[in-house]
């Protein structure tokens, strides 16, 4: 059962745009949703992260959407750069169960210059 | 460097073989877990440990897999008899009482 949906899985966009990512959770008991970067060969890097008391979040050129009604979030990139080009996943974590954060199966990110 | 550190960084081992990782995780967090990530797919919890506690454990984690944390610091996973479905990377994260986990660059493991 995948609990945390993400999409697209792969994803162009050009230098300057804005990329979007979005994610979307079945668990109403989540209550933490983070969003790391991953480049290959390294672990993954956190990059922001909201609770759902709040519907935005923004970071420099990060930006987290997030709907609690819907049960999606997303992560917007400002000003795309060929340095953002990575995977990127959502996650969520319920501080009541399990301790684990549950993951999404990953965007991969490539800006073009 | 005082992140999550990992060792070895890359092990090659023979299906049946016996495999050990070490994490170390950020000073003072006292929570530590691992995670396993196969290509093309996000990372997957395997277990958790709040000091020397072992808290949490997936049902990935088969009866072949071993996590300890003997002094609340460092920890390891031991994998016995591998297969080569055990191919992938291995991946520490530690946090404080705060909820943002800092992941070490993993250990790739691969069985042949």
């Amino acid at each position: 059962q995948q609990q945390v949906k993400q999409s697209p899985q792969s994803l162009i966009v050009q230098k300057g745009g804005i990329s979007i990512i979005n994610c979307a959770y079945e668990n109403t008991a989540f209550d933490y949703f983070p969003w790391y970067q991953q480049f290959p060969g390294k672990g993954p890097a956190l990059l922001i992260a909201i609770r759902p008391d709040v519907s935005e979040k923004k970071e420099g050129r990060f930006t987290i959407s997030f709907n609690k009604s819907a049960k999606q979030f997303s992560l917007h990139i400002m000003d795309s750069q060929p340095g953002d080009s990575a995977t990127y996943f959502c996650a969520a974590h319920s501080g009541g169960g399990a301790d684990g954060l549950t993951f999404g199966k990953g965007t991969h990110l490539i800006i073009q210059p | 460097d005082t992140g999550v550190s990992q060792d070895p960084r890359h092990k090659i081992t023979k299906r049946g073989q016996n495999v050990t990782f070490r994490c170390d995780p950020i000073s003072e967090h006292n929570r530590l877990y691992w995670y396993r990530q196969t290509l093309g797919q996000g990372p997957e919890f395997l277990t958790y440990f709040q000091n020397e506690a072992q808290l949490e454990k997936s049902r990935l984690l088969s009866d072949r897999f071993s996590a300890e944390r003997p002094k609340g610091s460092f920890s390891t996973l031991e994998i016995q008899r591998t297969e080569q479905g055990d191919s992938a990377m291995y991946l520490c994260a530690s946090r404080s009482g705060l909820r943002e986990q800092y992941f070490g660059p993993g250990t790739r493991l691969t069985v042949t």
